[in-house]
């Protein structure tokens, strides 16, 4: 059975400094999703790494994905309070658009 | 480009009552999932239906069924609700399984008392 685990799951930071979230999954996959849920909220799709050495970056949150290491990274720079968020890893192991989610991380930006 | 719709937003039931629940997907998406989202057990997938076939199933028990219709619109209902189904139901919306990126809606809040 798939597993993906989240650290931190809860990450307070200052403004302005970078952080970075670990994402860890336990089966072979080349498909991941990053996701931002606000309180109350849905889910927003922030990044969809589909291969090994992916990279992606909106603003300042960047994403990569190694496969070999079972392992994506969600970095935040310049954290600023706007970006305070749950962060949500995700797998899709089949192809089949049946994500297994990780558990969240709690970001709060404290200015 | 209107975005993924859920129906009803918010409802309360009580346990033994049966619940439907409905989305919209994105215009040209073919296939739908559902997800149920609880404090104690996060974010897990329900099923997944691709021109009108369920594809994918979570594990879950046989009171959750879902369906889809030619439109691409799906439901999905909870018969005999347990107050353990209180959650938010989350739909996405993808124009296949090969594109990879999904999009949710705002979900769907159920209580049940």
């Amino acid at each position: 059975e798939l597993k993906v685990e989240q650290n931190p799951l809860f990450l307070s930071m200052q403004e302005g400094k970078n952080y970075t979230i670990y994402c860890n999954y336990s089966t072979t996959s080349d498909r991941l999703y990053w996701y931002r849920q606000d309180p109350g909220k849905s889910l927003e799709s922030l990044f969809v790494l589909l291969s090994n050495g992916a990279v992606k970056q909106e603003g300042r949150l960047m994403a990569s994905l190694d496969t070999k290491a079972r392992l994506s990274t969600l970095h935040i720079t310049a954290a600023v309070h706007d970006l305070s968020a749950t962060y949500f890893c995700a797998v899709d192991p089949l192809y089949g658009n049946k994500l297994v989610f990780g558990a969240g991380t709690i970001l709060r930006v404290k200015s | 480009k209107a975005g993924v719709t859920q129906t009803p937003r918010y409802l309360i039931k009580t346990r033994g009552q049966q619940v439907t629940l409905s989305c919209s997907p994105i215009s040209g998406h073919r296939s739908v999932s559902w997800y149920q989202q609880t404090p104690g057990q996060g974010l897990q997938f329900l099923f997944e239906y691709f021109s009108e076939t369920q594809r994918n199933k979570g594990n879950f028990p046989g009171r959750f069924s879902g369906r889809q219709f030619s439109n691409s619109r799906s439901e999905m209902n909870v018969s005999t609700l347990e107050l353990g189904d209180s959650a938010l139901y989350l739909c996405a919306s993808s124009l296949d399984a090969f594109t990879g990126e999904l999009f949710f809606g705002e979900g769907s809040r159920l209580t049940v008392l």
